[in-house]
């Protein structure tokens, strides 16, 4: 089975600050990558997927890259409104495969 | 506007079970794939099962295959999670999700506390 696992687990941050967090799969996934954003109380929301296509609605601040095993998710000048939890997610249902990574905490420096 | 509507949480004894329900509205529910999520008290977020529109495929998480059985309902727009030989560690917010690019939409919850 393919595993993911997040870095860091906790990252401490300032508004403004561009912040950067690696997801990584035990196995090449090709761009088979979901990131969400998850805050208490509320309701997990989609940010990106394929890796690196913006959900829509989403703000233009957030983009992803990687493939293979190494994938990012960057938030370019973090907002308020961005402390939060965010999970990777190994994501396709044609070599079926939906493993969330144990997240990073976003939390104010 | 697409929306899932969890419901069936609630306390249960350990080894007992439950039926969970998910509502599906503002979509053609037949034509998308659904899927469970849950999350545990100060825990991550943990893919359950996932179940295509027509219901004839199904896909579970090794960790409770065996214990948990998920089917649809498209005539009624219903999901539906049925879980056995409850633990302890089952006890978790239960979430129902919808498949279009990846867990696209998620219905708010429904808890489940498994305690004696």
């Amino acid at each position: 089975d393919i595993q993911m696992t997040q870095s860091p687990s906790t990252l401490s941050a300032s508004v403004g600050d561009r912040v950067t967090i690696t997801c990584r799969a035990t196995q090449n996934i090709g761009g088979w990558l979901a990131w969400y954003q998850h805050k208490p109380g509320k309701v997990p929301k989609l940010l990106i997927y394929k890796a690196s296509i913006l959900q829509s609605g989403i703000p233009s601040r957030f983009s992803g890259s990687g493939s293979g095993t190494e994938f990012t998710l960057t938030i370019s000048s973090l907002q308020p409104d961005d402390f939060a939890s965010y999970y990777c997610q190994h994501f396709n249902t044609y070599s079926p495969g939906f493993t969330f990574g144990p997240g990073t905490k976003v939390v104010v420096k | 506007e697409e929306q899932l509507v969890e419901s069936g949480g609630g306390l249960v004894q350990p080894g007992g079970s439950l039926r969970l329900s998910c509502s599906g509205a503002g979509f053609i529910f037949r034509s998308y794939e659904l899927g469970w999520v849950r999350q545990a008290p100060g825990k991550g977020l943990e893919w359950l099962s996932y179940i295509n529109g027509g219901g004839d495929t199904v896909y579970y998480a090794d960790s409770l295959k065996g214990r948990i059985t998920v089917s649809r309902d498209n005539a009624n727009h219903a999901l539906f999670l049925q879980m056995n030989s409850l633990r302890d560690d089952d006890t978790a917010i239960y979430y129902c999700v919808l498949v279009r690019h990846a867990f696209d939409i998620w219905g708010r919850g429904t808890m489940v506390t498994v305690s004696s």
